[in-house]
């Protein structure tokens, strides 16, 4: 079936960077997506990957895909206060399959 | 702008009462969804629909109705056999056949059951 699991809450020192893990059952995922969502808003795309890369970066956002172990990462560099929201990891088999959630991991920010 | 509008961003609802949820996008976008989220669980899909006059359950749909009349319109009806509806209603779209399958989200509606 299909699954999309990640921790609930993570909490990182200002200026250090944040690790938010993700594991997905379905290994024919095609599509690998994180979004952000901010208090009492919608969620944004922040960025994805496609299962056929190991990495993407993009300014202080590193993505990391292991698909042997179905896993995927991503890595803040640098965490600001405004990073704080909580970060969905998301998957599906083509571009017109339904997207598959998380549950969504909370970063919290500590001075 | 373009964007997604939900409206109304909070609502409450005696017990036994339907409620309809407005999502409404100028965006041009084939596809829409309803998403339901509830504290410390993922999205989960209520209904969507990929053209006018047509939409699919999705994997929470008992208790609920919608329509999609307009392109631009998607709204939700929460009827009084959703059994637990207290949650956050967040709408969303999509180009059909883009290359990413990206979803653009509304603010989301607040409904409270009193």
């Amino acid at each position: 079936g299909e699954d999309v699991e990640q921790s609930l809450f993570l909490s990182v020192r200002e200026g250090d960077s944040s690790v938010i893990n993700c594991t997905y059952t379905d290994s024919s995922s095609t599509y690998l997506y994180w979004y952000k969502q901010e208090p009492g808003a919608g969620l944004q795309l922040l960025t994805y990957i496609f299962s056929n890369m190991d990495m993407k970066q993009d300014q202080r956002l590193t993505v990391l895909l292991n698909k042997k172990d179905k896993h995927l990462s991503l890595r803040i560099a640098d965490t600001q206060t405004g990073d704080s929201a909580i970060y969905f990891c998301a998957e599906s088999k083509s571009s017109a399959s339904k997207i598959i959630f998380g549950s969504g991991t909370r970063l919290s920010i500590r001075p | 702008d373009g964007g997604i509008t939900q409206s109304p961003k909070y609502l409450f609802r005696k017990e036994g009462q339907n409620v309809t949820l407005s999502c409404e996008q100028n965006l041009n976008h084939d596809a829409m969804y309803w998403y339901r989220q509830d504290p410390g669980q993922g999205l989960r899909l209520i209904y969507y629909s990929q053209i006018v006059n047509d939409f699919q359950k999705g994997d929470i749909a008992e208790g609920y109705s919608v329509s999609r009349e307009k392109k631009e319109s998607f709204p939700l009806t929460v009827t009084s056999a959703q059994k637990n509806p207290t949650a956050f209603y967040l709408c969303a779209s999509s180009v059909a056949g883009t290359v990413t399958g990206e979803l653009f989200f509304g603010e989301g509606s607040r409904l409270t059951v009193l």
